[in-house]
């Protein structure tokens, strides 16, 4: 198995423009979890489905954060307007089952 | 919800020494504690993990230990090489809180050779 895919690796955007993230989870894994990195925050859940279907969005920083899961094999998040304080590192996991996450290797955004 | 502390931040060691990492959580009703490692420019990848049912668990150099009651668990690395240096987390998961895992700040392993 290739592993949770995410794309793009680094993604640069000016303020203001819409940015998409996405993911691609282990075929067969029932949850998918966002996170966000930041050396000042930390590893910070967004939000998770299981079986498709949004769980729990508590997470999701503001209205312009939006994330979806369409199929059992793909999701995206996506940021609108986009803003300098969302630059981080942003990262899908995968699991079946809900524990023993895999992450994929990541988006690092930089919103100048 | 949830919250997990976790000490030191950095941590430098002589290969060949032990490594220990320690973690607090503040919901008792938290069943779950995985530990990752973070390498530069990779995810986090699971190295052990620990249910509530057990207090300790060992694989090859690392073992964890759990002790529900004073609600704290830790990472021991022994004989550290080089490839041990990495970022390492702590992680916690509440029943209550399905399957959402809460992490600690990391800690920074240096193996010096």
């Amino acid at each position: 198995d290739a592993g949770v895919i995410q794309s793009p690796r680094h993604e640069v955007t000016e303020m203001g423009q819409e940015v998409t993230l996405r993911c691609k989870p282990i075929s067969g894994h029932d949850y998918l979890f966002w996170y966000r990195q930041t050396m000042m925050r930390g590893l910070e859940l967004l939000i998770y489905f299981n079986n498709n279907v949004p769980i729990d969005d508590s997470g999701m920083p503001e209205d312009r954060f939006s994330a979806k899961m369409p199929n059992a094999s793909f999701s995206t998040l996506k940021i609108q307007p986009s803003e300098p304080r969302d630059s981080a590192v942003y990262f899908c996991a995968s699991s079946l089952g809900g524990q023993a996450y895999t992450f994929g290797s990541g988006t690092r955004l930089t919103v100048v | 919800g949830e919250n997990v502390e976790q000490h030191p931040s950095t941590l430098s060691v002589q290969e060949g020494d032990s490594a220990v990492i320690k973690c607090t959580y503040s919901d008792s009703a938290s069943n779950y504690f995985p530990w990752y490692k973070q390498e530069l420019g990779k995810g986090p990848q699971l190295i052990i993990d620990i249910r509530s049912n057990v207090g300790e668990k060992k694989d090859q150099r690392i073992a964890v230990t759990l002790n529900k009651t004073a609600k704290h668990f830790s990472l021991h690395i022994t004989e550290t090489q080089p490839e041990d240096s990495a970022v390492y987390f702590c992680a916690a998961s509440p029943k209550a809180a399905g399957n959402k895992l809460t992490f600690g700040g990391g800690t920074r392993v240096l193996v010096k050779p």
